[in-house]
């Protein structure tokens, strides 16, 4: 499985709606979909999976949706320490385990 | 505090070796399937290894079969990957992470160690 982020980079302002995409080259088994965060110095984040789920503690602004090929990370609301990296990654098969090559959400 | 703790890396050589600690707290790290992810310079997160709860499952990818070696010692609470014949590509944030199983997504994550690989 290949998956393709896009953008590759999105400038958008604080408030404002961000919407990720990651398109995968066939069908993701259910209900291996999951999207991270990756700020620089930082641990990395998980912030949702099984396509749609909010792990624990991450705020209801973040939102995941899609099936099949097709999947999205839609953050409404920009707050300042949103600006980061994202990552989605397919799971729930035998590995290997493979990642998007990331979108850069940065501040327009 | 629930958390994971990296350290080892290190500036080596072409066809050196290193090894990479995870260390960990506040969980049974029995339950769990740890792995390593990498991120190289200006690319993306890339999974390299993971291992089951009981240490008697292995998987790696294939950039690094054979060459590297993730182990675990679940009664001190630390995990390893052993890296041998140390490539350039190998460059990069080495970060340890949790999963529920070796078929789960990453929960848990360190900050990561840096690895650099240069003559």
């Amino acid at each position: 499985i290949v998956l393709t982020q896009s953008p590759a980079t999105l400038s958008l302002s604080p408030g404002e709606r961000g919407t990720l995409s990651c398109r995968a080259r066939q069908s993701v088994a259910s209900p291996g979909l999951a999207w991270y965060q990756v700020k620089p110095g930082q641990a990395p984040r998980l912030l949702i999976y099984a396509t749609s789920t909010r792990a624990t503690g991450v705020p209801a602004r973040f939102s995941g949706s899609g099936s099949g090929t097709n999947f999205t990370l839609t953050i409404t609301g920009l707050e300042p320490e949103d600006f980061a990296m994202y990552y989605c990654q397919q799971y729930g098969t035998s590995p290997p385990f493979i990642f998007g090559q990331g979108t850069k959400l940065d501040v327009k | 505090e629930v958390q994971m703790v990296e350290s080892g890396g290190d500036l080596a050589q072409p066809g050196g070796s290193l090894r990479l600690s995870c260390a960990t707290s506040g969980f049974t790290l029995s339950s769990y399937a740890l792995a390593w992810v990498r991120r190289a310079p200006g690319k993306g997160l890339e999974w390299v290894s993971v291992i089951s709860g009981s240490g008697a499952v292995t998987f790696y990818a294939d950039s690094v079969k054979g060459r590297f070696i993730i182990s675990r010692d679940n009664s001190k609470d630390i995990f390893f990957l052993q890296l041998n014949s140390l490539r350039a590509d190998d460059t990069a944030i080495y970060f340890c992470a949790r999963a529920s199983s070796t078929v789960h997504p990453f929960d848990l994550w360190g900050q990561g160690t840096p690895v650099t690989v240069s003559s």
